[in-house]
């Protein structure tokens, strides 16, 4: 089944205790983004990446980190959280090479910074 | 750049009135447009989008969308709604090169009473 998966799925934890966020997509996709959605906001783009080793900023980077070594794998580091991270985190993918593709969003990170 | 403007955050409709949620966009190439759903506790869903061709498109659980080039619009309608339509809805563009990424609007929360 074609799908995105994000773990953990519910996180509490405190500020300043670095926590990373995984991501992988078993659809060979190019294309990979990490979202944050907060009441009244929408989503709006954290990272994305074009491709393996290729990552750019997004509307609001600041406070977040990824890498992208693997086609497969996206994950998204707060290497010191605070409460304003406090969110519902998406990660998604989509075709590079088809961007009329739609994006497959995976389930959803609910992240609370005390 | 591109952007994406939905009128108002919150669209209230009885059960069997038409739904229409409003989305205006802005973009400086010729656009890929989607609607999303996202159902409570719940990730984002396709609804339809419009890549090339027919300008209206028909989705998903009777949505359906037209795009108008001369008004920037791609407004989402259902001709009755249902209670099961309550959720969050979100435009979204994308440039029609495989290195434009996709931008939300801030979202609609269609609220459907008996």
């Amino acid at each position: 089944e074609a799908q995105v998966t994000q773990n953990p799925r519910y996180l509490i934890t405190v500020t300043g205790k670095k926590l990373t966020v995984t991501c992988s997509q078993n659809m060979n996709h190019e294309y990979m983004s990490w979202y944050r959605q907060d009441p009244g906001l929408g989503l709006r783009q954290i990272y994305y990446s074009m491709n393996v080793e290729v990552t750019d900023k997004g509307d609001v980077p600041e406070g977040y980190k990824v890498s992208r070594k693997e086609k497969r794998n996206f994950p998204l580091i707060l290497e010191s959280p605070s409460p304003n991270q406090t969110s519902l985190y998406f990660c998604a993918s989509s075709s590079r090479v088809q961007p009329y593709n739609e994006q497959f969003f995976g389930p959803g990170t609910r992240l609370t910074v005390l | 750049a591109q952007s994406v403007t939905q009128l108002g955050s919150h669209v209230s409709v009885s059960e069997g009135a038409l739904v229409l949620l409003r989305c205006n966009y802005s973009s400086s190439v010729p656009p890929y447009l989607f609607w999303y759903v996202q159902y409570p506790n719940q990730g984002l869903q396709l609804l339809l989008k419009y890549t090339t061709g027919a300008t209206l498109v028909k989705g998903i659980n009777g949505f359906e969308a037209e795009f108008k080039k001369s008004e920037t619009s791609f407004h989402l309608t259902k001709p009755s709604a249902h209670m099961s339509d309550a959720a969050e809805y979100f435009c979204a563009v994308r440039g029609n090169s495989g290195y434009s990424t996709l931008t939300f609007g801030k979202g609609t929360m269609l609220l459907v009473s008996p």
